[in-house]
């Protein structure tokens, strides 16, 4: 039973557009959220993170929005790069807890 | 800089012979981890530690254990390799919340390990 998911499993947009990845959870105990970024052959990277009493985190081009009511949150890069193709990652943590959460990632690939 | 390391990248090993995966960290973290990462299935705990010789099972932990008899490194063992333990390992490790530290993990480079 997976407590967080991606359900879409890739992206593909256009360099210069927005990217909007999108993240459902179920687990209504989780009140920490993080988006990580990975590479191929490199281990995932932290990006952005989100606490329960926000409902928008803005760091550059990276913008994360929560919705507790819908227990959604989705990550938006704007304007994307061709950097960005990567597999990202959303991932939920408990008050109190160490362990992460993670859904099952989607895949962006950013066009020239 | 945190750093995570790896003791190897690529590993092909034969059923049932025991594999052991080796990580440091550098950074005094408390919490160590150990992942496993197939596609679809993102990232999935196998066991994590909170402190030395301590450890707890994640959500996938038949067929594997760990050791942590220092601070810095945190082992996964794989006592009788099958073909269904091929996949991407990833070790992190993270500062306790309640001691400043955020919930950030900080990952290695990870491992990639094929059993025949």
């Amino acid at each position: 039973d997976q407590q967080v998911k991606q359900n879409s499993p890739s992206l593909s947009v256009q360099e210069g557009r927005i990217s909007i990845l999108n993240c459902d959870y179920t687990n209504s105990m989780f009140d920490y959220f993080l988006w990580y970024k990975k590479y191929p052959a490199e281990g995932p990277t932290f990006l952005i993170s989100i606490s329960s009493i926000k409902d928008k985190n803005e760091d550059g081009r990276f913008t994360v929005f929560l919705n507790k009511s819908a227990k959604h949150l989705s990550l938006h890069i704007v304007p994307s790069q061709p950097g960005d193709s990567a597999v990202y990652f959303c991932a939920a943590e408990k008050a109190a807890g160490n362990k992460l959460t993670f859904g099952g990632g989607t895949r962006v690939l950013v066009k020239p | 800089d945190v750093k995570v390391t790896q003791s190897s990248r690529y590993l092909v090993k034969r059923t049932g012979e025991k594999v052991f995966l080796e990580c440091v960290q550098d950074m005094d973290h408390e919490n160590m981890f150990w992942y496993r990462q197939d596609p679809g299935l993102g990232l999935r705990l196998i066991y994590f530690s909170y402190d030395v010789k301590m450890k707890e099972k994640g959500d996938i932990p038949e067929g594997y254990s760990v050791s942590r008899e220092k601070k810095e490194r945190f082992s996964l063992i794989l006592e009788s390799a099958s073909t269904n333990q091929t996949s991407m390992y990833l070790c992190a490790s993270s500062l306790n919340p309640g001691t400043g530290g955020s919930y950030e993990q900080y990952f290695g480079p990870g491992t990639r390990l094929t059993v025949t």
